[in-house]
């Protein structure tokens, strides 16, 4: 099925530092959503984003909606240990339709 | 809020036997719930959806046969592995949407099936 394009595919980051990472989309969607997984877990929801153009934090971590609905980044500011995951992003239509994954970004934090 | 539950964690079944994983939504009633599974290192790769009282849509290539689900009530949907093999090894994940028609889905822990 259609998968988001997702970057980087993975980042080593010294602790402290800022990462960013994002999504694109060649169609729109009508929200972008940002999960975490952490190894033998399942995803957990950092964000939720509903309006093109929307700016959202959730404390360290904030997120964008594209102005043209078809992108959205993720920053993650003074990263720590506990940031190290996989982060998703998942694109929503209407309905009852499943959300659309990106493959993910492996991050790596070196203390 | 938003907790959802799967059970068993892991479990490991001999070939050609069946295993059934559950789905709960703990704290709100998903009218829709979906079936996932994740190769080590790979993204999500949807299965199902599972919709409460009405058969499940399957995704292209995924045997609706072999795995067999059921949503029988607001807040359980069950995902049935049918004469598992090894190839059926993996990790297997639910999520369920609140019923008040929100996009966000919210993830179970998943479950590590390995058949030997």
């Amino acid at each position: 099925g259609q998968q988001l394009n997702q970057s980087p595919q993975s980042m080593f980051i010294q602790e402290g530092e800022d990462v960013s990472m994002n999504c694109t989309s060649s169609s729109i969607f009508n929200t972008w959503l940002w999960y975490k997984q952490d190894p033998g877990e399942g995803p957990v929801l950092l964000i939720a984003l509903y309006k093109a153009g929307e700016l959202t934090s959730n404390g360290r971590l904030t997120a964008q909606f594209g102005i043209t609905r078809k992108d959205s980044f993720l920053n993650i500011s003074a990263s720590i240990p506990s940031d190290v995951g996989i982060y998703f992003c998942a694109g929503g239509r209407t309905g009852n339709t499943p959300l659309v994954f990106g493959k993910g970004t492996r991050l790596s934090v070196i203390a | 809020g938003a907790v959802v539950s799967q059970h068993p964690s892991r479990v490991i079944c001999k070939s050609g036997t069946s295993v059934k994983i559950e789905c709960r939504s703990l704290d709100f009633q998903a009218t829709t719930m979906f079936w996932y599974r994740q190769f080590p290192k790979q993204s999500l790769m949807l299965m199902a959806t599972s919709n409460e009282g009405s058969k499940a849509t399957y995704e292209q290539g995924v045997e609706k046969d072999k795995f067999l689900i059921n949503h029988a009530s607001l807040t359980l949907s069950t995902l049935t592995v049918t004469s598992a093999h090894p190839e059926d090894s993996s990790f297997y994940i639910c999520s369920a949407r609140d019923w008040r028609g929100s996009y966000e889905q919210y993830f179970g822990p998943g479950t590590r099936l390995t058949v030997t």
